[in-house]
């Protein structure tokens, strides 16, 4: 069964203060890592797709990076604009063929 | 821009009063998904179309029932709502089904039952 992880639960960081988030993933044929971020009462907002080990892409102050077993979102000198919930999610072959399986999230909060 | 619409974006039903919620779609994608998000929780998939093809979770609930008339609009029904289907419902879209198929999300409709 695909699992997927995310740490912390929740993270409260100054303006500034660099900080990653992690995603653990257990998957049978990976496909793609998503990575959205979901503002309060509104939907997924999509950042990054990732496809295979070693892969990065960078997006303003946010970079997702991956491994064979989990992916970071480092997030570089955080503006309080940054703070929402931080969502994970696979795509793999086998059963779940064509699903996304996400993460509880992570909720970031960004202190002025 | 091309996006997700959903409407409406507050939806507020009475316990058992069926209820319709509608996602369109600019993107021209052929698969459609909806999705059930409570409070503090991952998004649950409920079904999807790809094209016209209808695809069912084996855990959605019998009440919960869905129509795609063309490719743009896809609709989700409550035949009777009950207190534990007060949630965000979210329709997604994507070009393909797997294949890293980036499925893209509309705003939401929030659902409250009374």
């Amino acid at each position: 069964e695909d699992q997927v992880t995310q740490s912390p639960e929740a993270l409260r960081l100054q303006e500034g203060e660099s900080s990653s988030l992690n995603c653990s993933y257990t998957v049978s044929g990976l496909r793609g890592l998503f990575w959205y971020r979901q503002d309060p009462g509104k939907g997924p907002e999509f950042l990054f797709t990732l496809y295979s080990a070693g892969e990065e892409k960078e997006k303003e102050r946010l970079k997702a990076t991956l491994t064979k077993k989990e992916s970071f979102l480092h997030i570089t000198a955080p503006k309080p604009e940054d703070s929402a919930t931080y969502l994970c999610a696979v795509q793999a072959g086998g059963t779940s063929y064509g699903k996304l399986t996400f993460g509880q999230g992570t909720i970031l909060t960004v202190h002025p | 821009d091309a996006m997700v619409i959903q409407n409406p974006r507050y939806q507020v039903t009475q316990f058992g009063k069926p209820v319709t919620l509608s996602c369109s779609q600019t993107l021209n994608h052929n698969v459609m998904y909806w999705y059930q998000q409570k409070s503090s929780q991952a998004p649950k998939l409920l079904f999807h179309y790809y094209d016209k093809d209808f695809n069912n979770e084996a855990d959605t609930p019998d009440n919960f029932q869905s129509r795609r008339p063309n490719t743009s609009f896809c609709f989700l029904d409550i035949r009777s709502p009950g207190l534990g289907d007060a949630a965000m419902y979210l329709c997604a879209t994507s070009r393909d089904f797997g294949g890293g198929s980036i499925q893209y999300f509309g705003a939401g409709t929030r659902l409250s039952v009374l």
